[in-house]
């Protein structure tokens, strides 16, 4: 069955630090992946999403994750952070075909220390 | 302004009651999902629908009733069957299918069940 693991419940980190948040997925198939932001009180964003190429992706607020096909994962870098950049960020999986369901992961909590 | 519509933001049942939330769309989007999060399990799909007078339950659908009868609104019943309501409750939309698309997200209903 499709799975993902975000072992990390909650991360602080210093302003202007670099971040990387892990996803490991488990999928048959090649994977469709995603990374979505959530801010308090609010609704998921997109941030990026891999489906095939290259494997390193590029996606909004200066976020990029890399998808490691050998190691099942696609983790969440950010060369440096920003204050706003707190919020709860989630990785999600899904197969394509028509079940329409995205499976996400329990979510990491990002805090930023001034 | 292009967008999901969550109604109402804040909501307060006594046990034993119906209440409807409401998602109204005017992305265009055919499909449209319900999603529960509660702390620490991020996001679980309760019902979804592809097209109109059409839709298929989710992981976690006892308990709750949907109806899709316009493309533009989605509302999500919860029901007294529903054994642990309480929960933020989250609409989202899709062009295509989510599993390759990008999800739009409403900005959600908190539930408290007193």
């Amino acid at each position: 069955a499709q799975s993902v693991t975000q072992p990390d419940i909650h991360i602080t980190v210093s302003e202007g630090a670099s971040l990387e948040l892990r996803c490991n997925y488990s999928y048959g198939a090649t994977p469709y992946l995603f990374w979505y932001v959530q801010s308090p009180g609010q609704g998921l964003q997109l941030l990026l999403k891999y489906f095939s190429g290259d494997t390193l992706v590029q996606g909004i607020k200066g976020f990029e994750a890399e998808f490691k096909r050998s190691q099942s994962s696609f983790n969440l870098r950010k060369p440096s952070v920003h204050w706003s950049d707190a919020a709860e960020y989630f990785c999600a999986v899904g197969g394509g075909g028509a079940t329409n369901k995205l499976i996400f992961g329990t979510g990491t909590l990002l805090a930023v220390q001034p | 302004d292009g967008g999901i519509t969550q109604s109402p933001k804040y909501l307060f049942r006594k046990e034993g009651q119906n209440v409807t939330l409401s998602c109204e769309q005017n992305l265009n989007h055919d499909a449209m999902y319900w999603y529960r999060q509660d702390p620490g399990q991020g996001l679980r799909l309760i019902y979804y629908s592809q097209i109109v007078n059409d839709f298929q339950k989710g992981d976690i659908a006892e308990g709750y009733s949907v109806s899709r009868e316009k493309k533009e609104s989605f509302p999500l019943t919860v029901t007294s069957a529903q054994k642990n309501p309480t929960a933020f409750y989250l609409c989202a939309t899709s062009w295509g299918a989510a599993t390759t698309g990008e999800l739009f997200f409403g900005e959600g209903s908190r539930l408290t069940v007193l």
